[in-house]
């Protein structure tokens, strides 16, 4: 399995401060025929089913406020939030579907400081 | 829109019987397969299974021996049942979507997601 592991467990920002979550996987998650990164950020709400953000490790989703960014490639890649908002308090998932079984990180809460 | 039903409370080594409504758009699609996930109290989120309307499927190692999907296109659902189950299985229970790439056969990212549903395992 691809083991996901994400850094810090929890962080507190302060509103319209800049929050950076880390995440590295065991094994690269670059397919090298098409130079894709097979990875996906979700934020998730208390109460609420998991959103997805980022697709393809920095491609927004629809709907996704320009101030999330996904950057990285193989094995270590990051999900910004550049100006943190009140809505933005969650926990972030990052995911890899290079291949079964999907895994998920252990998460990161976000909280205002 | 995906809604999932089913027992809140499930005895030790009993089964767990799960279905996911999907409103909005077809089972019968191949722009998703239809997945389960799962996230026990204070933890992160765990896949168990993913199926095609065509009956393909895959499913998590760790849970394969216990674990069944299934799909009722006519019904527009699909079901995940967990056999066995014990202490290690109380979660909240999450039905999704699974964005598929028919051209190159891959599966990505969940979305969209069901509400999710609290199955306690308790005697």
């Amino acid at each position: 399995d691809i083991v996901m592991t994400q850094s810090p467990d929890s962080l507190s920002v302060s509103l319209g401060g800049r929050a950076t979550i880390n995440c590295k996987s065991s094994q690269s998650v670059l397919f090298s025929s098409n130079n894709k990164n097979y990875l996906s950020w979700y934020q998730h709400k208390p109460g609420q089913p998991p959103k997805v953000l980022i697709t393809w490790a920095s491609t927004r989703e629809s709907g996704v406020p320009d101030r999330f960014s996904g950057s990285g490639s193989g094995t270590d890649f990051t999900l910004t939030i550049s100006s943190l908002q009140a809505e933005d308090v969650a926990v972030y998932y990052c995911q890899q579907y290079y291949f079964t079984p999907w895994t998920f990180g252990q998460g990161t809460k976000v909280q205002i400081k | 829109q995906l809604q999932e039903s089913g027992p809140g409370l499930v005895r030790p080594s009993e089964t767990l019987s799960l279905s996911c409504s999907v409103s909005g758009g077809a089972t019968n699609t191949n722009s998703y397969y239809w997945g389960w996930i799962r996230q026990p109290p204070g933890k992160g989120l765990e896949w168990i299974a993913s199926i095609h309307y065509s009956g393909n499927g895959y499913y998590n190692p760790s849970l394969r021996s216990r674990v069944t999907i299934s799909v009722d296109t006519s019904e527009n659902q699909f079901f995940l049942r967990l056999t066995s189950v014990t202490a290690a299985d109380t979660a909240v229970y999450f039905c999704a979507g699974q964005n598929y790439d028919l051209s190159s056969g891959s599966l990505s990212w969940f979305d969209p997601w069901g509400q999710g549903v609290l199955v306690t395992v308790s005697s």
